[in-house]
This record gives C-alpha cells, sequence and structure tokens, in this order.
C-alpha cells in the first residue's frame, strides 16, 4: 500500500534556530502533499498545501515565511520552520495525495514529527 | 470557510455495543469523506471512505452513510472492540481547489471491556 514517510520522527531545538522537516512519498507519486499541525489531544489542522514545482497554498493565520514549504519532486516535500520558538512547539504531520488517483483522491499521512523548542 | 463539525468529542461503550459518530460539512460541493482512526503518538489511518454518488458503504464492523441534502456523514462501529478504542476524525475534501481536506475535532472512543 501507500506509504508516507517523515523525517525525523522527533527533534529537539533551542529557540532561534530552523528546523526542516522531510515528507517522502516511497511508492507513489504525489502532485499534492499536506501539513498539518495538531496540538495534543486536538485535531489536524491543515497548515499548507504543497504543490509540486510551483508555490504552495497557505491557510489563513499562516505565516509563510515562518513556516517555508518546499516541493521540490514528486515524492518529497520539505517544511523548514525558521526561527522557531517554544509556541512552535508542536505534532507536525504530513500527508500525501496519490497522483494516480482520481476526484479528490486518498491521502496518506506520514508518522510525523515532533517538535520541540527550548 | 469550510466546516466540519463532529459529535460527540467523547464516546465511552461497552464491548460488543455499537458505535456511532456524526459530521456535518458546510461546503455543499465536497464529494469525498474519509474516516480516519489515530491511536495514541501515531499517525491517521484511513478506515473507510465515501464518494458523493454513494449512500452507503460497508466494510466488516464499520459503515458508513452518507446524506448529501442534509450535509452529513455518520460512521457506524459495530459489535465493537477494546482495540476500536482511538480517537476517529471524519473529513471533507473536494476535487477542486487543491483537494484540501477539513477534519472534524475528532471523537475520542472508549470501548470498555
Amino acid at each position: 500500500g501507500a506509504v508516507v514517510s517523515q523525517h525525523p520522527s522527533w527533534v529537539i531545538c533551542k529557540s532561534g534556530t530552523s528546523v526542516k522537516i522531510e515528507c517522502r512519498s516511497l511508492d507513489f507519486q504525489a502532485t499534492t502533499m499536506f501539513w498539518y499541525r495538531q496540538f495534543p489531544k486536538q485535531s489536524l489542522m491543515l497548515m499548507a498545501t504543497s504543490n509540486e514545482g510551483s508555490k504552495a497554498t497557505y491557510e489563513q493565520g499562516v505565516e509563510k515565511d515562518k513556516f517555508l514549504i518546499n516541493h521540490a519532486s514528486l515524492t518529497l516535500s520539505t517544511l523548514t520552520v525558521t526561527s522557531a520558538h517554544p509556541e512552535d512547539s508542536s505534532f507536525y504531520i504530513c500527508s500525501a495525495r496519490d497522483a494516480a488517483s482520481g476526484g479528490a483522491g486518498t491521502q496518506y499521512f506520514g508518522p510525523g514529527t515532533r517538535l520541540t523548542v527550548l | 470557510g469550510e466546516n466540519v463539525e463532529q459529535h460527540p468529542s467523547t464516546l465511552s461503550v461497552q464491548e460488543g455495543d455499537s458505535a456511532v459518530i456524526k459530521c456535518t460539512y458546510s461546503d455543499s460541493a465536497s464529494n469525498y469523506f474519509p474516516w480516519y482512526k489515530q491511536e495514541l503518538g501515531k499517525r491517521p489511518q484511513l478506515i473507510i471512505d465515501i464518494r458523493s454518488n454513494v449512500g452507503e458503504k460497508k466494510d466488516q464492523r464499520i459503515a458508513v452513510t452518507l446524506n448529501k441534502t442534509a450535509k452529513h456523514f455518520s460512521l457506524h462501529i459495530t459489535e465493537t472492540q477494546p482495540e476500536d478504542s482511538a480517537v476517529y476524525f471524519c473529513a471533507a475534501s473536494k476535487g477542486t481547489g487543491g483537494f484540501k481536506t477539513i477534519f472534524g475535532a475528532g471523537t475520542r472512543l472508549f470501548v470498555k471491556a
């Protein structure tokens, strides 16, 4: 079945540093990937839609200069949290839509990255 | 904007009983409705989905119903088991607008043995 990997699975960093998270579709091509943020005991909050070869589409209230998204290939999207602060600590999950599926298509989720900013 | 409401937020049932989770969506253009199960610390896993041209879909103990007119859909789990305990999310998506998916707030299901 469709597999999405995410790296790293967890990261601890100092305030002010930047952190890059990778999301890969391992056995299918993903023209569209999504980045979510999830706080404890809460739902998935869509941050942005990552489109291969074009700029990401950010949801209202998400700072595009803080959360840099790059979707350079059909199997890789990266999220960079720039100048991270403690309030950025969260669980970040990506998902990928199988380009071969029609209509809305099924999304497959990565295992998530737990970011802790000290 | 688009919105998906999910109820209840918490559901506790006895093993063997049925569990029902209900969702409503606001965007009438939505045409794809997946349900995800998320266990603690793990990724959401797709358990069943339904498209707008179908009113009901069943997969063993899990079924989903869709009422397009009322813009609501429901998840039904029969003969619940302790391993069904998890958080369940409904979602709504459409084939345009970037295919983005809007998730409900989630339902925490407890199945008591």
